[in-house]
């Protein structure tokens, strides 16, 4: 199938403590990867992507590879702060068009 | 920066009735999509909008669900005669192309709670 299954949640972890959230897809093929992320109350926002394998997205500290042999996209950040706390979505190109297929997502709550 | 914009923020709608969810996104955008969220359950897929028709859809999106462009700047989901099941987050997202890598810009979504 098409699909992409994230680590349940919550995530409870303190300010400075290494994150990371575990995604894999199922796909035919290379598609885009993405993490997305939902601060409380808000919408949706790219937080870093990748369009082939062994590229290596980063933004606001927060890591992913994309590594094609384990078919995975962990996210990975060294030191996490209170303003993390959100909820993490994986979410991968679909095979036509520009759809996105997301994971479940996970919620990150970060305490001082 | 310009952004995707949704309204409401959050609809109560009495089951059987029609509601209209609305979307501007962003001005120079081409494609254009909605997705939905049940309460504590993953984001999914509903339909894809290019050149004025449906590109793709789910098989959420049934024959309840419309979309519609109606001008140059907004974006429609319709549904015709709300179910309870039909609760949900309703985004609307907007991107410049249907690439590989094309981010796909989302709005802050619309609550919908069928009663």
């Amino acid at each position: 199938g098409n699909s992409v299954t994230q680590m349940e949640g919550p995530v409870t972890l303190s300010e400075e403590a290494f994150l990371t959230i575990n995604c894999t897809y199922t796909a035919t093929g290379y598609p885009s990867l993405f993490w997305y992320v939902q601060y409380p109350g808000e919408g949706l926002q790219l937080l870093l992507k990748a369009t082939k394998a062994d590229d290596k997205g980063s933004n606001k500290g927060f890591e992913a590879t994309y590594r094609k042999e384990t078919t995975s996209f962990h996210l990975e950040k060294g030191s996490v702060q209170v303003s993390d706390s959100a909820v993490y979505f994986c979410a991968r190109r679909g095979n036509q068009g520009g759809k996105l297929i997301f994971g479940q997502g996970t919620e990150l709550s970060v305490k001082p | 920066e310009p952004e995707v914009t949704q309204t409401p923020s959050h609809q109560v709608t009495q089951m059987g009735q029609e509601v209209i969810l609305r979307c501007v996104p962003i001005s120079n955008h081409l494609y254009f999509y909605w997705y939905r969220q049940i309460l504590g359950q993953k984001v999914e897929f509903l339909v894809s909008f290019y050149n004025n028709e449906i590109s793709e859809k789910s098989e959420i999106f049934d024959d309840q669900f419309s979309v519609e462009r109606p001008d140059g700047s907004n974006f429609t989901l319709k549904i015709r005669s709300t179910k309870l099941e039909d609760s949900a987050m309703y985004f609307c997202a907007s991107s410049d192309g249907g690439e590989r890598g094309t981010e796909a810009f989302f709005g802050q979504g619309t609550r919908l709670t069928v009663v």
